[in-house]
């Protein structure tokens, strides 16, 4: 079964800063990886996803990740951070789960604050 | 434009009582999901869709009980077998597809009286 580490539950940054927030997966195929980010009391947004080809791949509100195999790693950056990126944010994995059923399993979240 | 409904934000439950969360999407996916969000604990599934009169327990169904009668809605109801209720609950909805990304409704908050 797959599964989704995000290491870190809270991580404060000043804007400006830059910013990597960390994703392992487990995984034993080929896999489908997103990033979602949540605003408090709101639903998931979706910021970017890796289905192949590039490893480097962009998303919305400037925000990037890097897949890497070797480490079974998803890993989200950004290179300077606005207070308006304060939220909480998700990575995922999606894998078949039986027959033609489908399915994302979720991290636990990263908690971002932003300091002015 | 093309989304997800779920209604209420706000629900309130009291003992013994089974409350119906409403989920209704206008974007023509085949696939729905329900899941429970709890501080720290991230997104679990409680069941889904993959087509119409079709569905599928996911990781904590217990207390929980869903209908797909039609491809737009997705009802969840909350029994009164379920003991702690209290969370927020999440709709969304995709392609049947691993690679594709799923569409979230903005949630509704259900609390005990």
């Amino acid at each position: 079964a797959q599964s989704v580490t995000q290491p870190d539950i809270h991580i404060t940054v000043s804007e400006g800063a830059s910013l990597e927030l960390r994703c392992n997966y487990s995984y034993g195929a080929t896999p489908y990886l997103f990033w979602y980010v949540q605003s408090p009391g709101q639903g998931l947004q979706l910021l970017l996803k890796y289905f192949s080809g590039d490893t480097l791949v962009q998303g919305i509100k400037g925000f990037e990740a890097e897949f890497k195999r070797s480490q079974s790693s998803f890993n989200l950056r950004k290179p300077s951070v606005h207070w308006s990126d304060a939220a909480e944010y998700f990575c995922a994995v999606g894998a078949r789960s039986g027959g033609s059923n489908y399915k994302l399993t979720f991290g636990k979240g990263t908690l971002l604050t932003v300091n002015p | 434009d093309g989304g997800i409904t779920q209604s209420p934000k706000y629900l309130f439950r009291k003992e013994g009582q089974n409350v119906t969360l409403s989920c209704e999407q206008n974007l023509n996916h085949d696939a729905m999901y329900w899941y429970r969000q709890d501080p720290g604990q991230g997104l679990r599934l409680i069941y889904y869709s993959q087509i119409v009169n079709d569905f599928q327990k996911g990781d904590i169904a217990e207390g929980y009980s869903v209908s797909r009668e039609k491809k737009e809605s997705f009802p969840l109801t909350v029994t009164s077998a379920q003991k702690n209720p209290t969370a927020f609950y999440l709709c969304a909805s995709g392609r049947q597809s691993a690679n594709q990304p799923q569409h979230f409704g903005d949630g509704t908050r259900l609390s005990i009286l």
